[in-house]
């Protein structure tokens, strides 16, 4: 089975740390993607990668980046985290994007303080 | 700008029910439509899939109705149980790029 796995459950930061959150698949997928989830706004696309070192904004790629340095690894980074920044964060990958299906971590739930 | 609405926000029914879920899309170049199931503390996970060369899909008692024409598409769900108790997203895409997903749909089924 493939499987996504994400550094934390549960974290907690304060206003203006900078965050590393993790993912990993073990499936040798090329895609990659970050989403937030907010309650009543459903699952919002933050960044995808589709290569290493390959990056790609979504829809609401501001105060957000990026790193994908190996295929299996996916980071999203805070710069400097807001308390707007609270929320569940779902990493997910594809063999490739289009009509192959996505999978899902488990999801961060980032709460800054 | 939401390029896929999904209704209803939340819906209960009793076990046994057909509980329906609509979404609609504007973008024509959309090839790709799944469906996505999420339990409470679970990522979302991929339940049916339709393409717009079909109008309806059926994977044991789950469908997915199509209809091209007026750019909408629903998920119903047979013989409902508690245990499909979930959040169900929709999403479209054309292919080779990113899934836009619906806001969600809460459904609870009740013993």
């Amino acid at each position: 089975d493939v499987k996504v796995t994400q550094s934390s459950r549960y974290l907690v930061k304060r206003t203006g740390e900078k965050v590393f959150l993790e993912c990993v698949q073990d499936m040798d997928h090329e895609n990659m993607f970050w989403y937030r989830q907010d309650p009543g706004l459903g699952l919002r696309l933050i960044y995808f990668s589709y290569d290493v070192k390959m990056k790609e904004k979504g829809d609401i790629p501001e105060g957000y980046s990026v790193s994908r340095e190996k295929k299996e690894r996916f980071s999203l980074i805070l710069e400097s985290a807001s308390t707007n920044q609270t929320s569940m964060y779902l990493c997910a990958s594809s063999i490739t994007t289009g009509f192959y299906e996505q999978y899902f971590g488990p999801g961060t739930r980032l709460t800054v303080t | 700008q939401q390029q896929v609405k999904q209704s209803p926000q939340s819906l209960i029914v009793q076990k046994g029910g057909i509980p329906i879920i609509n979404c609609a899309y504007e973008n024509t170049a959309f090839d790709y439509f799944p469906w996505y199931q999420q339990f409470p503390g679970k990522g979302p996970a991929l339940l049916i899939a339709i393409r717009p060369d079909v109008s309806e899909k059926k994977e044991g008692r789950f469908t997915i109705s199509f209809n091209k024409s007026a750019k909408q598409f629903s998920l119903h769900i047979m013989d409902s149980q508690p245990g499909d108790s979930a959040t169900y997203f929709c999403a479209a895409s054309r292919s080779g790029y990113a899934l836009n997903f619906g806001k969600g749909t809460s459904l609870l089924v009740t013993p």
